[in-house]
């Protein structure tokens, strides 16, 4: 079974810093998806980057990249010039692309020091 | 476009009462899900759907239906509310892979529902 692992449960960073947020998963699958979500206090969930597995070049959105390791099974998340409203839940995720289930990681809270 | 939106938006029961959560998406998305998120355990899936007519059970089932009558809307019914399932419900909505179309999931804001 596919399982998702997030090592830090909090994280803080000071603003303007870059922060690196550590996942860790588990398949027997070559092809597949990954995903950050940030869940802010409204509790909306929001999409910050998606990877496709057989792509090898990172993925990258405005201040978020991510660390794709597909031999090491890792998918680190860096926040660069780290700003409060970066505040949030961040949560790692998995989905095969034989059918729509996605599983979730457990989250990071991240904290954003003025 | 409204995305997904859930109604209501909080929700408090008592111990065996019923209520339905409903789940709307205007993306004509093909496939729908009901997740629950408590502290510390991230998002569970509960059921999904794979279009009109079709319903699978998730990760944690138990005690929760599902219909999905239309393409748009997806129903989550607890027919004997439990305090075990005190928690905030996520809908979500996404293509299908078949579709071409992307295989993110979009989530709508969340019920929260608390059980007494």
């Amino acid at each position: 079974a596919q399982t998702v692992t997030q090592s830090q449960p909090e994280m803080s960073v000071q603003e303007a810093e870059t922060v690196t947020l550590s996942c860790t998963y588990d398949t027997s699958e070559s092809d597949y998806y990954l995903f950050w979500y940030k869940q802010p206090p409204s509790r909306q969930m929001i999409l910050v980057i998606r990877q496709e597995a057989y792509k090898q070049q990172n993925a990258t959105e405005n201040r978020f990249s991510v660390n794709f390791q597909k031999a090491a099974k890792s998918f680190s998340l860096k926040i660069s010039d780290s700003q409060l409203g970066d505040a949030a839940m961040y949560f790692c995720a998995y989905r095969r692309t034989s059918y729509d289930k996605v599983i979730f990681g457990p989250g990071t809270s991240l904290s954003v020091i003025p | 476009n409204a995305g997904v939106t859930q109604t209501p938006k909080f929700r408090v029961l008592k111990t065996g009462q019923s209520m339905t959560l409903l789940c709307a998406q205007d993306m004509n998305h093909e496939y729908m899900y009901w997740y629950r998120q408590d502290p510390g355990m991230g998002l569970r899936l509960i059921h999904y759907s794979v279009g009109e007519g079709t319903t699978a059970k998730g990760e944690v089932p138990d005690g929760y239906n599902v219909s999905r009558l239309k393409k748009q809307n997806f129903l989550l019914g607890l027919e004997s509310a439990a305090p075990s399932q005190t928690s905030v419900y996520f809908c979500a909505s996404s293509y299908s892979i078949t579709s071409g179309g992307q295989e993110t999931q979009y989530f709508g804001p969340g019920t929260r529902l608390l059980v007494l």
